[in-house]
């Protein structure tokens, strides 16, 4: 079992760019939930994804945008990039959206530029 | 709302000592606790979660925490500190919004364990 996986791992953007984050749950699970992790801070949630939907969302611009596909992958994106966009984020999956246990993948550490 | 506070960014302990890593939550109803720990560059693991069940929840690599709703606390402990205890420990709290569910995490504790 591969678990959570994302990538890229690391990557660097210059300000107004746009960035695409990438995540593959853990085998058996359908749920993904995105989180952003500033330097020094705890995770703070982006938005969840199930059945191809985003089904609730955290305190952020819509900017940050997502997608789930049938495979149950996820993608993150965040256009016209800010300094402050710099962070580790990380996407965490669950066996659908009762159970509250989340596996979290390495994260994809974001430089904004 | 659903929020939680952890005292301390910084716990500094011996190997062998205690390990001691506090967390408070607010909570309107019966919450979902976790902690987590996430090593330098990598991604956050669980230690041990609490659904209702026993109030003492044993975790991996000896951790434990109790539940105790009268204080709102769920305090993290390990008996002996190891030189790889020595992470960055996130608290959290599940909550759940029109049927599903998300979690709100703590600023996060680092902790050192010296020789």
């Amino acid at each position: 079992d591969a678990g959570v996986t994302q990538s890229p791992t690391h990557l660097i953007k210059t300000r107004g760019q746009q960035v695409t984050l990438r995540c593959s749950p853990k085998s058996g699970h359908d749920t993904v939930s995105w989180y952003q992790q500033a330097l020094g801070q705890g995770p703070q949630f982006i938005f969840q994804y199930y059945e191809e939907e985003e089904r609730q969302r955290g305190n952020f611009p819509d900017r940050f945008s997502g997608h789930q596909f049938p495979n149950y992958s996820s993608e993150l994106n965040v256009n016209a990039l800010l300094l402050g966009d710099s962070a580790l984020y990380l996407c965490a999956s669950s066996k659908g959206t009762i159970n509250t246990e989340a596996f979290f993948g390495q994260g994809t550490r974001l430089t904004v530029v | 709302a659903q929020s939680v506070t952890q005292l301390g960014s910084h716990v500094s302990v011996s190997e062998g000592a205690l390990v001691l890593l506090r967390c408070n939550y607010s909570s309107s109803v019966p919450p979902y606790l976790f902690w987590y720990v996430q090593y330098p560059n990598q991604g956050l693991q669980l230690l041990l979660k609490y659904t209702s069940a026993a109030t003492l929840v044993k975790g991996i690599n000896g951790f434990e925490a109790e539940f105790k709703k009268s204080e709102t606390s769920f305090h993290l402990t390990k008996p002996s500190a190891h030189m790889s205890d020595a992470a960055e420990y996130f608290c959290a709290v599940g909550t759940f919004s029109g049927g599903y569910n998300k979690l709100i995490f703590g600023a996060g504790t680092r902790l050192a364990v010296h020789p």
